[in-house]
C-alpha cells in the first residue's frame, strides 16, 4: 500500500502558485519522497525528489518538513499545461515505486 | 535525448491470445520496470530488470514474465489474456536500478492493450 496521502483534487489560477500537500507520517529515515505527475494518456512524468532538505529544479519545489512526515509540491507559477494528476511516493524500495490515487490538479484561466 | 520509448502504442487482442510489449530505455539507462495502469487506477509495480536479471517482482500471476537484453531493452510477455489485463502497460528506466533509491525512474508513455 502507499504509505501517502492526498487530497483527491485541487483547483489553481493561472499564474498563481500550486501548493500541493502529502502527508507520509510512517516515512523511515532512509526513504525518499518522489512526486510524478500524469497528464492524461502520457506516461508519468518524473518532477523533483529528496531525502530530508527542501529541493528546487527547473519544475518545481519540494519542501519537507523537518520531522519528515510531511511535504508540499510547489509549482511556482501555475499554466494551463500544468493540468494533472500529481502523484506523492515514498520510495521503499530501490526497486519500484508505489503509487498512489494522487491529486487531481486543475488550473483555470 | 531521446526518452524511454515503448511499441507499439495500441493494441487489441481477444482472449487467450499473447502479446509481447517492447521497450527501449533512455541511453546509458541499466535498469527497466514495467508497471500497469488500470483505468482511473495509478500504475502498480509488475517487473525490474537490472543488468539483464530480474531484480524485483509485484503481485502479477505467472502468465506475466519478462526479460532484458544486452542492450538493455525489454519485452514484456503476457500470456492466456484476460479481459482484466486490459490496461496501460509503461516501462520506465533508470541509471542504478534497484541498487539506489535515488536514481529517479523516468517512464514512456505506454502501450494501450485492449482485450476483447
Amino acid at each position: 500500500d502507499a504509505k501517502t496521502t492526498q487530497p483527491p483534487s485541487m483547483d489553481c489560477a493561472e499564474g498563481r502558485a500550486a501548493n500541493l500537500p502529502c502527508n507520509h507520517s510512517t516515512i523511515s529515515g532512509n526513504e525518499y519522497v518522489y512526486w510524478y505527475r500524469q497528464i492524461h494518456s502520457q506516461g508519468p512524468q518524473y518532477i523533483i525528489h529528496g531525502l530530508k532538505n527542501n529541493e528546487t529544479n527547473e519544475m518545481a519545489s519540494l519542501i519537507i518538513t523537518e520531522d519528515r512526515k510531511s511535504s508540499t509540491l510547489i509549482l511556482p507559477h501555475a499554466t494551463l499545461r500544468d493540468t494533472a494528476v500529481y502523484y506523492c511516493i515514498v520510495r521503499v524500495r530501490a526497486d519500484k515505486l508505489i503509487f498512489g490515487t494522487g491529486t487531481r490538479l486543475q488550473v483555470f484561466p | 535525448d531521446a526518452g524511454v520509448t515503448q511499441s507499439p502504442t495500441h493494441l487489441i487482442k481477444t482472449r487467450g491470445q499473447q502479446v509481447t510489449l517492447r521497450c527501449s530505455p533512455i541511453s546509458g539507462h541499466k535498469s527497466v520496470s514495467w508497471y500497469q495502469q488500470v483505468l482511473g487506477q495509478g500504475p502498480q509495480f509488475i517487473f525490474q530488470y537490472y543488468e539483464k536479471e530480474e531484480r524485483g517482482r509485484g503481485n502479477f500471476p505467472d502468465r506475466f514474465s519478462a526479460r532484458q537484453f544486452p542492450n538493455y531493452s525489454s519485452e514484456l510477455n503476457v500470456n492466456a489474456l484476460l479481459l482484466g489485463d486490459s490496461a496501460l502497460y509503461l516501462c520506465a528506466s533508470s541509471l542504478e536500478g534497484a541498487r539506489r533509491a535515488n536514481s529517479p525512474l523516468h517512464f514512456g508513455n505506454g502501450t494501450r492493450l485492449t482485450v476483447t
